[in-house]
């Protein structure tokens, strides 16, 4: 059960972009459309951004969107603010032997 | 409001038990499908068990296969984890997370600690 491959960190400026890759292989993330993504502030739990690939929650601005191609999928996060500032979580579904696999997490700075 | 609210988590020597609860309220409980999902201390999220909503599917990751137990009683509205034979990489948060919908966890408890040490 590998976890999924995330680059340790990432930065923009505000009202900048900054987009997230999450690296699986065609049995998790290329093979479904169950790909999560999920903000967590240092100290509390996590929070859900984006499921099934590009859906939002209610409540999640518009500035967080996700797609996917192949076997990586995409968090965007535009016209950053103070507080996008945390870890993001990329999960997929990886079929009823392993089920569910997360991604090593990236941690987003706001410069 | 929905709430989640685990406990039982403490310091145990390695080879020791362990059970978590977690305490759901705020929704329909029987009709949600949930999960616990684990965070060594600066480490990222790792998926641990999940349980369907009626208890009759059941899946561990590796790591806490055949050493973990997940179970509920939706009568009681709650969620455990029996963990035995634990060992010092068990150490970690451990969160009880609802699942509405596939893979995806829409509401998370505060988490409780486990500390395996001698």
């Amino acid at each position: 059960q590998s976890a999924l491959t995330q680059p340790p960190s990432a930065s923009g400026s505000p009202g900048q972009s900054v987009t997230i890759s999450c690296t699986g292989t065609s049995s998790d993330v290329g093979g479904y459309n169950y790909v999560s993504w999920y903000q967590q502030h240092p100290g509390k739990a996590p929070k859900l951004m984006i499921y099934e690939v590009s859906k939002r929650p209610s409540g999640v601005p518009d500035r967080f969107s996700g797609s996917k191609s192949g076997n990586t999928a995409s968090l965007t996060v535009s016209g950053l603010q103070a507080e996008d500032e945390a870890d993001y979580y990329c999960s997929s579904y990886a079929g009823s032997n392993i089920f569910y696999v997360f991604g090593t997490g990236t941690k987003v700075t706001v410069l | 409001e929905v709430q989640l609210v685990e406990s039982g988590g403490g310091l145990v020597q390695p080879g020791g038990s362990l059970r978590l609860s977690c305490a759901a309220s705020g929704f329909t409980f029987s009709s949600y499908e949930m999960n616990w999902v684990r965070q060594a201390p600066g480490k990222g999220l790792e998926w641990v068990s999940y349980i369907s909503s009626s208890g009759s599917t059941i899946y561990y990751a590796d790591s806490v296969k055949g050493r973990f137990t997940i179970s509920r009683d939706n009568a009681k509205n709650s969620l455990y984890l029996q963990m035995n034979s634990l060992r010092a990489e068990d150490t970690a948060v451990y969160y009880c997370a609802r699942e509405p919908d596939t893979a995806m966890v829409d509401y998370w408890g505060q988490g409780t600690l486990v500390t395996v040490s001698s």
